[in-house]
């Protein structure tokens, strides 16, 4: 059964540190689209990358978020340096038979302190 | 500007008690409406995906339904299990593979 896979699944870190999270999207797709959803504003796209290349990143803040996908196989999310408004649950997703049906991670719960 | 608004909020039903959830848009040029699914503590899950108005799709207890404004999810005689947050998405054209979530609506059927 192809699924996504997201690590660490929880985060608690203190303002100011590095937080690096994990995707390992479906097997053989190419497209990953990274969000962070909260109870204020849904679900947000961040990014998303196509090929490991970056092809839409407006929805993240520049000075202090980096996505990269330096493999087919894995996909990162880097905030440096994390603030208390970062907290909030990063998903990753990648397309399954379509490039739109996307198919989400489990999600890393991300508290900073 | 896009939006997509999703009511209600909140919807608590009995079991059995067969009701509707609401997801209204305002996109230029749709490309597509996706529900999803999601449970605490876990990612959304793929329900449907609904391209043209006057289209239905059906799983289980669950008939999506489209319009060219809105979208309903038909659930019939839900049970405990179908309670979750449903989300719907839109996806238009010119925007690549973006999706523009709603704010959810959070189901409740209790026993």
């Amino acid at each position: 059964d192809a699924r996504v896979t997201q690590t660490p699944r929880d985060k608690v870190t203190e303002m100011g540190q590095e937080v690096t999270m994990r995707c390992q999207p479906i097997l053989g797709h190419n497209t990953v689209f990274w969000y962070r959803q909260t109870m204020m504003q849904g679900l947000e796209l961040l990014a998303y990358f196509r090929n490991r290349a970056p092809l839409d990143d407006s929805g993240m803040p520049k000075d202090r978020f980096s996505a990269e996908m330096p493999d087919a196989t894995l996909a990162t999310l880097k905030i440096q340096p994390s603030e208390p408004r970062d907290s909030a649950v990063y998903f990753c997703a990648s397309p399954r038979e379509c490039p739109y049906e996307q198919y989400f991670g489990p999600g890393t719960r991300l508290t900073v302190t | 500007e896009d939006q997509v608004t999703q009511s209600p909020e909140a919807l608590r039903l009995q079991e059995g008690e067969s009701s509707s959830l609401n997801c209204s848009y305002t996109v230029s040029g749709l490309r597509g409406l996706f529900w999803y699914r999601q449970d605490p503590g876990k990612g959304p899950e793929f329900l449907f995906t609904l391209y043209s108005a006057g289209e239905e799709k059906e799983k289980e207890r669950l008939k999506a339904t489209l319009t060219k404004k809105e979208s309903f999810l038909h659930i019939t005689a839900p049970k405990p299990e179908d309670s979750a947050t449903y989300l719907c998405a839109v996806r238009k054209y010119n925007a690549g593979n973006m999706l523009t979530f709603g704010g959810g609506t959070r189901l409740m059927v209790k026993p």
